[in-house]
């Protein structure tokens, strides 16, 4: 499974935009980039996921660089709310029995947001 | 929300003892997940399953078994519960196809084995 990097924490001030990196220098064609949060005392949530083109939802956007080796997920005004551990994940689209469809959870960035 | 539930949500047992914990959907997705969380491991998959009474062992699946009986239902067993499986543990649902459908996750159960 292809590795991902992310800093271990990062500070922000509320209703101010926030960028949070990702590497994944050995991710093959085939891996989606996802990102999870979870916000404490709580299972983790789906926030955004893409493939090689800028996604953007209710929640967040996704920018990935052109050759896919890094991504930034951006909460555009972060609130209290956002406090949580973003987990960056990549999954494999190719399907098959040895995959199980499991998510591969590293460290995370724990996000603080300060009023 | 997903609807996801688990239960119970706290349980507090001795070691030795048998443990149940129920995942119950009520989507009607065919993939479901067993994970447990530690300090400095993150979520580890334990179990999971691709059907009916069609299931699979994870990454560390040593002490646990489980069944699926009906779609909706997930149960993971702890047949001697040990203090090393004192632990959070989620259950989540894939949506559409599971190598990279989105996975919803219920509240979790904290299991204490003293």
């Amino acid at each position: 499974d292809a590795k991902t990097t992310q800093p271990n924490s990062m500070e922000s001030n509320e209703e101010e935009p926030v960028h949070l990196p990702c590497n994944h220098s050995t991710i093959s064609g085939t891996d989606y980039i996802h990102w999870y949060r979870q916000l404490p005392s709580q299972g983790p949530e789906y926030v955004i996921h893409g493939l090689t083109s800028n996604v953007n939802n209710r929640m967040a956007s996704l920018a990935i660089a052109e050759d896919r080796k890094s991504s930034t997920l951006i909460l555009h005004r972060a609130t209290l709310r956002d406090a949580a551990v973003y987990y960056c994940i990549l999954r494999d689209a190719r399907g098959g029995s040895s995959n199980t469809g499991k998510l591969i959870f590293g460290q995370g960035t724990t996000l603080q947001v300060k009023p | 929300d997903a609807g996801i539930t688990q239960s119970p949500r706290h349980k507090v047992t001795e070691t030795g003892t048998p443990v149940t914990l129920r995942c119950h959907q009520t989507e009607n997705h065919r993939y479901m997940y067993w994970y447990r969380q530690d300090p400095g491991h993150g979520l580890r998959l334990i179990h999971y399953s691709y059907g009916v009474k069609d299931t699979d062992k994870g990454e560390v699946s040593d002490g646990y078994s489980v069944s699926r009986s009906k779609t909706e239902d997930f149960l993971l067993t702890l047949e001697s519960a040990t203090s090393s499986q004192t632990s959070v543990y989620f259950c989540a649902i894939s949506e559409g196809d599971y190598f990279v459908g989105t996975q919803y996750f219920g509240p979790g159960t904290r299991l204490l084995v003293l």
